[in-house]
């Protein structure tokens, strides 16, 4: 079965800080997806990176990266310099085999003090 | 603009009525999604449609129904057998496609009493 593992409940920095959060899947399929979103204190998911399981390449846009590793089931997810407006619910997300539905992990609720 | 709407943003019932949940968008996606939010457990899939006139139960549908009756509306009844339906709730679309991302709404927070 499916599973996504957040085990980061709640992660607190101060501003500069470089912070990563953590992701480890369970599938079987050989090719997949994994997502990452954000949730703001407005509530809505943003999406922000889409990764497939053929593209092992680590990606970089602006103050974020993600760190793609097969060999251990993770995709981490890092930002340098966090900022105040980082402060979110950050969830991790794997499409299910069948391709029809994201299986979320639990989140990870960053604060990021001034 | 495009986007997904939900109204209304807090919504308030008591405990034994039916209540229902509007979920619009404008992106032309095929698909929509229903999940539910309670804290510390991420986002749970209450039902799913691909195509219209067609929908799939998710993990917890149980007390919980809804119509797709149109390509751009995905209504999400919360009926008076959810034992526990205070959450906030939060509709999605995407393409249908495999891979696609899923775009969400703003999300409407249910308190029952």
């Amino acid at each position: 079965a499916q599973k996504v593992t957040q085990a980061q409940t709640e992660i607190s920095v101060v501003e500069k800080e470089d912070v990563t959060l953590d992701c480890v899947y369970e599938t079987r399929d050989t090719t997949y997806y994994l997502f990452w979103y954000k949730q703001p204190p407005s509530g809505e998911l943003v999406f922000l990176i889409r990764r497939n399981s053929f593209d092992e390449q680590n990606e970089i846009s602006g103050r974020y990266s993600w760190n793609f590793q097969k060999s251990t089931s993770s995709f981490n997810f890092t930002i340098t310099a966090s900022q105040v407006v980082d402060s979110a619910v950050y969830f991790c997300a794997l499409d299910e085999e069948d391709g029809n539905k994201l299986v979320f992990g639990a989140g990870t609720i960053l604060r990021v003090k001034s | 603009d495009g986007g997904i709407t939900q109204s209304p943003k807090y919504l308030f019932r008591k405990e034994g009525q039916n209540v229902t949940l509007s979920c619009e968008q404008n992106l032309n996606h095929d698909a929509m999604y229903w999940y539910r939010q309670d804290p510390g457990q991420g986002l749970r899939l209450i039902y799913y449609s691909q195509i219209v006139n067609d929908f799939q139960k998710g993990d917890i549908a149980e007390g919980y129904s809804v119509s797709r009756e149109k390509k751009e509306s995905f209504p999400l009844t919360v009926t008076s057998a959810q034992k526990n339906p205070t959450a906030f709730y939060l509709c999605a679309s995407s393409t249908g496609r495999r891979a696609y991302e899923q775009y969400f709404g703003p999300g409407t927070r249910l308190t029952v009493t």
